[in-house]
C-alpha cells in the first residue's frame, strides 16, 4: 500500500504567523510531487508541481521544498493572512511502468489563519 | 480558456440505480482524471485517460467505469449505487498523463439514499 502522509491534520495561526507544512511520500517509483490549495466551496487550485530532488518553488508567500531520497516535501506560507485559509493537498505521482501513473493524494492539511 | 466543466453539480439517487456523470477538460487537454471525496478518505483516485484510453485505474470495485470521448470529453458510471458511493466526484485535466499540473473542476456531489 503507498501512503502519502501529511502532517499536522489542522493548523489554527494568527494572521502574520509563518507557518510550515509536512508531506510523507514513498520515495520508490516517484515521479512528481504535487501541492494543491482547496477552498471550501471552490475548486482544488494547483500551487507546485516538482520532481528534482533538491527543487523549490515559490509562489508570492508561498514557497515549497522536495526531497526525493527520503521522500518528503515542506510547504511553506510566510506571513499568513486569513485568505490562505483552505486545506492544503500534496499528492504523489508514481510511476507505473512506462506510463505516468497515478496520483496519490494525502489526507490534506486544513490551515485557519485568525485576523 | 474556459476551465474544466462537470455536470451535473448535484444529484440524488436511490440505492441500486444507475448514474452518469460528465466532465469536459479544459481546451488542448486530453488527460482526465477522476477522483472520489468521501469525509475521513481524502481523494481517492479513480481511473485516468488518455485519448480515448484509460491508462491507469484505482482500487475500485467494477461497478464504477469510464470513458472518453474523441473530443477529450469523459464520462463516469457508476452501477448498482451504494449508500457509500455518496461522495464529491472531481473529474481533473492534464495535457498530458506526465508530471503536469491538473486542473480540477467543481465537481459533482451524488447523494445515495
Amino acid at each position: 500500500i503507498l501512503n502519502v502522509e501529511q502532517s499536522p491534520q489542522s493548523l489554527h495561526v494568527q494572521e502574520g504567523d509563518s507557518t510550515n507544512f509536512t508531506c510523507s511520500f514513498p520515495s520508490s517509483n516517484f515521479y512528481a510531487l504535487h501541492w494543491y490549495r482547496w477552498e471550501t466551496a471552490k475548486s482544488p487550485e494547483a500551487l507546485f508541481v516538482m520532481t528534482l530532488n533538491g527543487d523549490e518553488k515559490k509562489k508570492g508567500r508561498i514557497s515549497a521544498t522536495l526531497n526525493t531520497k527520503e521522500g518528503y516535501s515542506y510547504l511553506y506560507i510566510k506571513g499568513s493572512q486569513p485568505e490562505d485559509s483552505a486545506t492544503y493537498l500534496c499528492a504523489s505521482r508514481i510511476r507505473i511502468y512506462n506510463q505516468g501513473g497515478k496520483l496519490i493524494f494525502g489526507q490534506g492539511t486544513e490551515l485557519s489563519v485568525k485576523p | 480558456k474556459a476551465g474544466v466543466t462537470q455536470t451535473p453539480r448535484y444529484l440524488i439517487k436511490t440505492r441500486g440505480q444507475q448514474v452518469t456523470l460528465s466532465c469536459s477538460p479544459i481546451s488542448g487537454h486530453r488527460s482526465v482524471s477522476w477522483y472520489q471525496q468521501t469525509p475521513g478518505q481524502g481523494l481517492q483516485f479513480l481511473f485516468e485517460y488518455f485519448s480515448e484510453t484509460q491508462r491507469n485505474k484505482g482500487n475500485f470495485p467494477g461497478r464504477f467505469s469510464g470513458r472518453q470521448f474523441s473530443n477529450s470529453r469523459s464520462e463516469m458510471n457508476v452501477s448498482t449505487l451504494e449508500l457509500g458511493d455518496s461522495a464529491l466526484y472531481l473529474c481533473a485535466s492534464s495535457l498530458s498523463p506526465a508530471s503536469e499540473t491538473q486542473y480540477f473542476g467543481p465537481g459533482t456531489r451524488l447523494l445515495v439514499l
